[in-house]
């Protein structure tokens, strides 16, 4: 049974770099059937691509988080992580890493992990 | 960019009632490159139905997907009390995109 679990600091100083990791466990992130994904939920709202890793390593990242997003894989340890700079407080959400389900273009999200909040405030 | 605009916002029912749930997307989705996901307090989204009308592995038979182009719907037959939650709908037809959400409460 495939797990997916994000790790990473509660809370992040103003200006510095949010860094997420997930772990995918019961699965190979390198099977190539899928692609992984940082999605995240502000406080009260709705669902937000952050971006997806494709099975090719390469990634897509939503436009008005281009400038500051780096998702990477590292597939020794079957994980895939997430960097965002030059946070603010409109970047406290919870944190979810998603696989992708590939079809057309992007795909859908079938497996989803718990969540992290991380909370921007000095 | 494809907007999925989701209504109602909230949708009061009772248990045993139907549920109809809408997801109009501002331009046509290809394919019904379209799904839907549940919500719970606290808890991950769940996916419930893929290419808009096709059931997730274990997804109840009360819950049924249907549409195509710009209008989508999520009917819940017959409402158990572990139904309420936010619903939202997400397209993948061009490039991907979620709807606002619609909160299902128990009237």
């Amino acid at each position: 049974q495939v797990q997916l679990q994000e790790t990473g600091p509660g809370l992040v100083k103003p200006s510095q770099t949010l860094s997420l990791t997930c772990t995918v466990s019961g699965g190979s992130i390198s099977s190539g059937r899928y692609f992984w994904s940082w999605i995240r939920q502000q406080p009260g709202e709705g669902l937000e691509l952050i971006g997806i890793i494709y099975n090719s390593g390469s990634t897509n990242y939503n436009p008005s988080l281009n400038s500051r997003v780096t998702i990477s894989e590292d597939t020794s340890k079957n994980q895939f992580s997430l960097k965002l700079r030059s946070v603010t407080a409109a970047d406290t959400a919870v944190y979810y890493c998603a696989r992708v389900i590939p079809d057309y273009g992007a795909g859908y999200f079938d497996l989803w992990g718990r969540g992290t909040l991380v909370t921007v405030s000095s | 960019e494809i907007v999925l605009t989701q209504s109602p916002g909230t949708l009061s029912l009772s248990p045993g009632e139907r549920a109809t749930l809408s997801c109009r997307a501002s331009q046509s989705v290809s394919s019904r490159y379209l799904a839907w996901y549940q919500q719970k307090p606290g808890q991950a989204p769940r996916l419930l139905i893929s290419g808009a009308s096709s059931r997730a592995t274990g997804i109840p038979d009360r819950f049924t997907g249907s549409g195509s182009g710009t209008d989508f719907t999520l009917t819940i037959s017959k409402l158990e009390p572990e139904d309420f939650a936010v619903y939202f709908c997400q397209q993948y037809g061009s490039s991907l995109t979620f709807g606002q959400g619609t909160r299902l409460e128990i009237k």
